[in-house]
């Protein structure tokens, strides 16, 4: 089975701009959570998508948006973006209460 | 809401020496699962605790999972350069919410 893939890798934006990343999760795994990861903080929890529906949200401006497609891919979007918003996206999917499968990550940078 | 707070935020360990990191939930969780991020990757699951009580165990690595449900500790034993990176806990109340904790970053020294 192919792993969870992000798109893109790497991403250089300027402040002010707005970001879609990609997600495809596991083949079969119909959640999907949205991590932000950034030096020393962790990983932040962003939201997570159940069947198309925003199933739980974390502590996020609004600026932070998301959303699940029927085939369980997902996309996150940034609005606005502002220095602060660096980081590593990560996107984990999983199947009911068990293990959460992580891809590689989007590294964002913003200039 | 339900947070996570794991201990300690980094720790550096000549190689042979033990290391712990500690999970403390402030809501009775369901499950606990544990996670390992080496430099420039993604986290990796280990394990789950789900009983209360229980203790689990891979080759060095040694997981418990407290009679609350509340708590959770991660041992390794004799830690090896091999054992470089972050490690995570992750809480999963019964709403099947998962909460990550700030993970602890592991140095080994050869």
């Amino acid at each position: 089975k192919a792993g969870v893939t992000q798109t893109p890798r790497y991403l250089i934006k300027t402040r002010g701009q707005q970001v879609t990343l990609s997600c495809s999760p596991i083949s079969g795994h119909r959640s999907v959570s949205w991590y932000q990861q950034t030096p020393g903080q962790g990983l932040q929890f962003l939201f997570e998508y159940f069947s198309e529906t925003q199933r739980n949200k974390g502590n996020f401006p609004g600026r932070f948006s998301g959303r699940q497609f029927s085939n369980s891919r997902s996309e996150m979007n940034v609005s606005t973006l502002e220095l602060g918003d660096s980081a590593l996206y990560l996107c984990a999917s999983r199947v009911g209460f068990n293990e959460q499968f992580f891809g590689p990550g989007t590294r964002l940078t913003v200039l | 809401g339900q947070q996570v707070m794991q201990i300690p935020q980094y720790q550096h360990v000549q190689e042979g020496e033990d290391f712990t990191t500690y999970c403390n939930s402030s809501t009775t969780l369901s499950n606990i699962q544990w996670y390992k991020q080496r430099p420039g990757g993604h986290p990796v699951f280990l394990i789950q605790l789900v009983k209360s009580g229980e203790v689990k165990k891979q080759k060095r690595l040694t997981f418990q999972f407290g009679e609350a449900k509340k708590n959770s500790s991660l041992h390794i034993t004799a830690t090896q350069t091999t054992d470089v990176g972050t490690y995570f806990c992750a809480g999963c109340n019964n709403n099947n919410d998962m909460r990550f904790g700030a993970g602890t970053r592991l140095t080994v020294k050869p």
